[in-house]
């Protein structure tokens, strides 16, 4: 199984500024994903990242708000835009295991906007 | 599109029984993949145990093992001779076997284990 690490791995945020996450895979992997996790709440897919093309966005999130980076096969980054009080949240990564669909997930992100 | 739906929000069971937590779900796909995911307060997700459609045999991984009911829909994880270390919120998931490579979750179930 992959090791996933993402950076930072907490932090707090003023309104209308931006945060970039990093998340960094120990191999090379196809696809990375970003997943969005308010408290006590399932995930919710943000958007798929394969390296060499655009991320692809689920409903409900846009490429302005959430700009995505697949620069190489082991690295990705989020950035949470214009941020508000409602982008609270955790904030996952994950990449493709061996087996179709299988995901390994990395320690999460908590952001904290006021 | 394709749900998954955890009945329990929350369940909790004394150190060294046993406890089933279960998992529906609906599809109209005949090859799939089915996963529990398990995350402590820590917030790390760990991959506890996968099961692909097509294999009738139930999957297991030491204490974990699942019931899978493929007509009935039905994914249920079994936890023997419960650890404190395993209460965590644990997450059933879906993945199509087609080209698409997405996860669906559910909305998890928070087990507790007491001593």
């Amino acid at each position: 199984s992959a090791v996933i690490s993402q950076k930072p791995s907490r932090d707090i945020c003023q309104r209308g500024t931006s945060l970039t996450i990093q998340c960094q895979v120990d191999s090379q992997v196809t696809m990375m994903f970003w997943y969005r996790q308010q408290p006590g709440q399932s995930l919710t897919l943000i958007a798929t990242a394969n390296q060499g093309s655009e991320a692809t966005y689920e409903s409900g999130f846009v490429i302005d708000k959430f700009p995505i980076s697949r620069p190489n096969l082991t690295f990705s980054t989020l950035t949470v835009s214009n941020m508000s009080p409602e982008d609270s949240s955790i904030y996952l990564c994950s990449a493709d295991g061996t087996i179709h669909n299988e995901q390994f997930f990395g320690p999460g992100t908590r952001l904290t906007v006021l | 599109a394709q749900t998954v739906t955890q009945s329990q929000p929350e369940m909790s069971v004394q150190e060294a029984e046993t406890v089933t937590l279960s998992c529906t779900y609906d599809t109209s796909e005949n090859n799939y993949y089915l996963f529990w995911y398990k995350q402590p307060p820590s917030r790390q997700m760990i991959l506890v145990i996968r099961q692909e459609a097509y294999k009738q045999q139930n999957a297991t991984e030491n204490r974990f093992s699942v019931n899978f009911q493929k007509a009935a829909k039905s994914f249920s994880l079994k936890i023997s001779d419960s650890q404190l270390g395993d209460t965590a919120m644990y997450f059933c998931a879906f993945g199509s076997g087609g080209s698409n490579y997405k996860l669906t979750f559910g909305k998890g179930t928070l087990l507790t284990v007491n001593p």
